[in-house]
């Protein structure tokens, strides 16, 4: 069973368009989170949550927004895309405690064109 | 506020030669460090951590790391490199806010590791 997943692997969009990248984790955790990686391979934190309640909230555009339904899910929607936001997206989770080591979904690609 | 270094950006290694991935780091308190390694196009895949205690880390797929507080290090290492390893190697420390949970993580650069057979 899959702990981390992400869906879609890889999107393809224009400028301009809305789009949201869904994450589900079956590992009991309570905390998760949304990591960048550009070009470069540099890995930066953007969002994360704590059962349900938005803890980090990095300086990214607002026209990112995520969403945690439950504690299980961290969804992440993606207003007005612009062509700098093409990345590779990555998922987390842990337990709550600052020790507990987080673990990764595979990524989605996010290419704008 | 913490951060980590990571000075190479790619170490080569001959199979069944040791190799070291280099990692230092600077935090206010005591640090919480990680090592996660990244094949292409996967995700990040986590393979040891200092939290306290002793200094020589053991790990997944046979690595280990050596937590150094006085030279502020924590080097990945493992004592015979296999091809398979080749892959990009990223250090982190745990970054402490006023909050506990939901702490992120600081990524070091990353390096790649390249081994030749």
């Amino acid at each position: 069973d899959t702990a981390v997943s992400q869906t879609p692997k890889y999107l393809v969009t224009q400028m301009g368009n809305d789009k949201s990248i869904k994450c589900e984790q079956n590992l009991g955790h309570d905390t998760m989170y949304w990591y960048k990686q550009d070009s470069k391979k540099f890995l930066k934190i953007m969002f994360s949550y704590n059962n349900k309640e938005l803890i980090i909230n990095e300086t990214v555009p607002n026209r990112f927004s995520p969403k945690s339904p439950d504690k299980a899910h961290l969804n992440l929607h993606i207003n007005s895309l612009e062509l700098g936001d093409s990345a590779v997206y990555f998922c987390a989770s842990s337990h709550r405690g600052a020790a507990d080591t987080q673990y990764f979904g595979p990524g989605t690609r996010l290419t704008v064109l | 506020a913490q951060s980590v270094a990571q000075p190479e950006d790619q170490v080569n290694v001959a199979e069944g030669n040791p190799l070291t991935v280099k990692c230092t780091y600077s935090v206010s308190g005591n640090p919480y460090l990680f090592w996660y390694v990244q094949y292409p196009n996967r995700g990040l895949q986590f393979l040891l951590k200092y939290i306290t205690g002793d200094n020589l880390v053991k790990g997944s797929y046979g690595f280990e790391a050596e937590f150094n507080k006085s030279q502020t290090s924590f080097h990945l290492k493992k004592p015979s490199a296999l091809v398979s390893d080749s892959a990009l190697y990223f250090c982190a420390v745990r970054d402490f806010g006023w909050y506990q949970a939901g702490t992120a993580l600081i990524f070091g650069k990353g390096t790649t590791l390249s081994v030749s057979s």
